[in-house]
């Protein structure tokens, strides 16, 4: 099993700064198979970028994802007061089965 | 417009079996593989389960392995997650996802609540 580790857990940033979130694999992920998901709270999670650095529909372009192999990261260009949220990574390079990483919490400084 | 309803969830003593619904609606729910994600109180999210669209590729997570089975109706647009010899580990809000691109999640129901407790 792929294990995908965050960092940080968790980032206090004021609104209009620039962030990077990491998501580090175990193991190679397949293909770019990676997915960052935004979960808001008493909300659902939502598919912001797949396919390592593909937008889905509705994504923000101040949002854009990067990486291959091991090594993955989100970032945000200019955070909006909507962005602080927690934000998880997911592989599906070894789909159906898949893992996602354990979260960092953005948070308003 | 996508929507994923769940049903099902509900306070169970352990040991016991629940049986939880996703009803899809807005899509050609037989077209696209459906998954399964839980998430404990306050804690990150879990892949549970997938299946794919002709039912002919079915996954479990280590956790649930050998205790849930996961299928689908695509004449009900229904996805359903068979729950049983429940634990305490299992509370947590369940989650029906459809899949994108394999399994990159692209629609997420609201949720139903799973709670074992005595």
């Amino acid at each position: 099993e792929i294990v995908l580790t965050q960092s940080p857990g968790t980032l206090s940033l004021s609104p209009g700064e620039r962030v990077t979130l990491s998501c580090r694999a175990s193991q190679r992920v397949r293909s770019r198979y990676l997915a960052w998901y935004q979960q808001k709270t008493g909300q659902a999670p939502r598919l912001l970028i797949y396919d390592a650095s593909t937008r889905a529909t509705g994504t923000p372009d101040r949002f854009s994802g990067s990486g291959s192999g091991t090594d993955f990261t989100l970032t945000i260009s200019r955070l909006e007061p909507e962005d602080f949220a927690v934000y998880y990574c997911q592989q599906y390079g070894s789909s159906p089965e898949n893992t996602f990483g354990q979260g960092t919490k953005l948070e308003i400084k | 417009e996508v929507q994923l309803v769940e049903s099902g969830g509900g306070l169970v003593q352990p040991g016991r079996s629940l049986r939880l619904s996703c009803a899809a609606s807005g899509f050609t729910f037989d077209d696209y593989a459906m998954h399964w994600v839980r998430q404990a109180p306050g804690k990150g999210l879990e892949w549970v389960s997938g299946i794919s669209w002709n039912s002919n590729t079915i996954v479990y997570g280590d956790s649930v392995k050998g205790r849930c089975t996961i299928s689908r109706d695509n004449a009900k647009n229904s996805l359903y997650l068979q729950m049983n010899s429940l634990r305490a580990e299992d509370t947590a809000l369940y989650y029906c996802a459809k899949a994108l691109t394999l399994a990159a999640l692209d629609s997420w129901g609201q949720g139903t609540l799973v709670t074992v407790s005595s």
